[in-house]
Formats: C-alpha cells, structure tokens, sequence
C-alpha cells in the first residue's frame, strides 16, 4: 500500500530556531515529491523535487530529495511566528497508463512562539 | 479567474440528501483535482481531470461520489445520499498540467447531520 509518512506530528519552536520536518515515502511508480505549507484551508506550494540531492531553496526554506532512503527533508531556518502553519508533503505517482495519484501525508504543526 | 474558486464555502445538510459543491479552477489550466480532508487529517486524493476526461476514478470513496468538468473548465463534484462520514473540507486544485505545481482553492466545508 502507497503510504508518506510525516514526522514529528507536531513541533513547537521559539523565534529565531531552525526546525527540520521530515517525510518518508512508500509509493510504487514515484515521480516526484511535493511540500505544501497549509495555515487555514487552501495549501500553498513550496517546492516540488524529482531529482535526487538536489537542494531547492526559497528564502529561508530549503528541501532535499533522497530517492535512495525515500525521504525528503525541508528545512527552515531562523523561524518566524508567520511561519506557524501544518506542513504537508506529498508523493506524486505517474503509472504507466499516464494516470497521476497523490498520497499526502497526514502533515507535520509548526507552532512558532514568540 | 485569478485563482482557483470553490462553492458554496459551507454547506450543512440532513444525512441522505444530495449534495453538489463546484470548482472554477484558473483560467487555463488543463488539470483539476478534487482532494478530501477531515478534521485533523491530511488531504485524500479523491479524483483528477485532465481537460474533461478523468483517467482514473478508484480514489473516489463510493459509489455515492461522482464529478464531472465540462469545457476544459468547472468542475462539479456530487456526493449522493450524504452520510455523516462524508462530513469533511473539500479541496479543489487546479495545475497548468498534470507535471506543474497545483494551486488549491479556500474549500468546501460539508457538515452532514
């Protein structure tokens, strides 16, 4: 059975501390791997990786791909109260037929305090 | 439009009646994509269309859920004989096509009673 797995459920840092949310992943026909910031009902995207090893960077967020061990990681350094939000990733799925699939995982709450 | 819109933005209905809650994804774009989230859980892939045509419908619940997009554009997911299982946030997103990033809408609350 396709399954991500997220990891911590839950994390509560002070301003200023760099955080690390991982993602684990167990899905036949991978294509890619998606993180996804949700603060009230509509996720905004943050990055999409396919290749392995490469580190994507926005702002203060970066992620990595390790098709390998089936993780990603994203990263956030020098955290801020805006950044307060339930990070979710996703596998994305492309079968041989042309269909796609996304599994998401069931996200990771970042509580930033002052 | 300049993104992605749903409706209606709540809907409270009584178990087994029927319910139709719509997508108007960004102009343009080709795939759309209908996902589910109850409290406290991550989002379920329920169904894509690429332009009118949805390859695969094994993501959606039941037989009770079914959607359908007409001119490459609104999409409109129903859910017969509502259940107080169904009750949920439904999510639509929209990508230019199926490889590029997908940007969601606010969300359908459905509360069944």
């Amino acid at each position: 059975e396709d399954k991500v797995v997220q990891s911590p459920l839950s994390l509560v840092v002070h301003e200023g501390d760099t955080v690390t949310l991982n993602c684990s992943y167990e899905v036949t026909n991978f294509r890619s791997l998606l993180w996804y910031k949700q603060e009230k009902k509509a996720p905004t995207f943050l990055f999409m990786l396919t290749s392995s090893g490469i580190e994507k960077k926005s702002g203060r967020l970066s992620s990595i791909l390790d098709k390998k061990e089936l993780f990603s990681i994203l990263n956030i350094t020098a955290t801020q109260t805006g950044d307060s939000a339930v990070y979710l990733c996703a596998a994305r799925i492309l079968y041989t037929s042309g269909t796609y699939k996304y599994i998401f995982g069931t996200g990771t709450r970042l509580k930033v305090l002052a | 439009g300049a993104g992605v819109s749903q409706s209606p933005s709540n809907k409270v209905t009584e178990k087994g009646k029927d319910v139709e809650l719509r997508c108007d994804p960004i102009s343009g774009h080709t795939a759309l994509y209908w996902y589910r989230q109850s409290l406290g859980q991550g989002l379920e892939f329920l169904i894509y269309f690429q332009g009118n045509s949805a390859p695969d419908k094994s993501g959606l619940p039941s037989d009770r859920f079914s959607a359908e997009r007409t001119g490459g554009s609104v999409s409109t997911l129903t859910i017969q004989r509502t259940q107080q299982e169904d009750s949920a946030v439904y999510l639509c997103a929209s990508s230019l096509n199926p490889d590029n990033e997908q940007f969601f809408g606010p969300g359908t609350r459905l509360t069944v009673l």
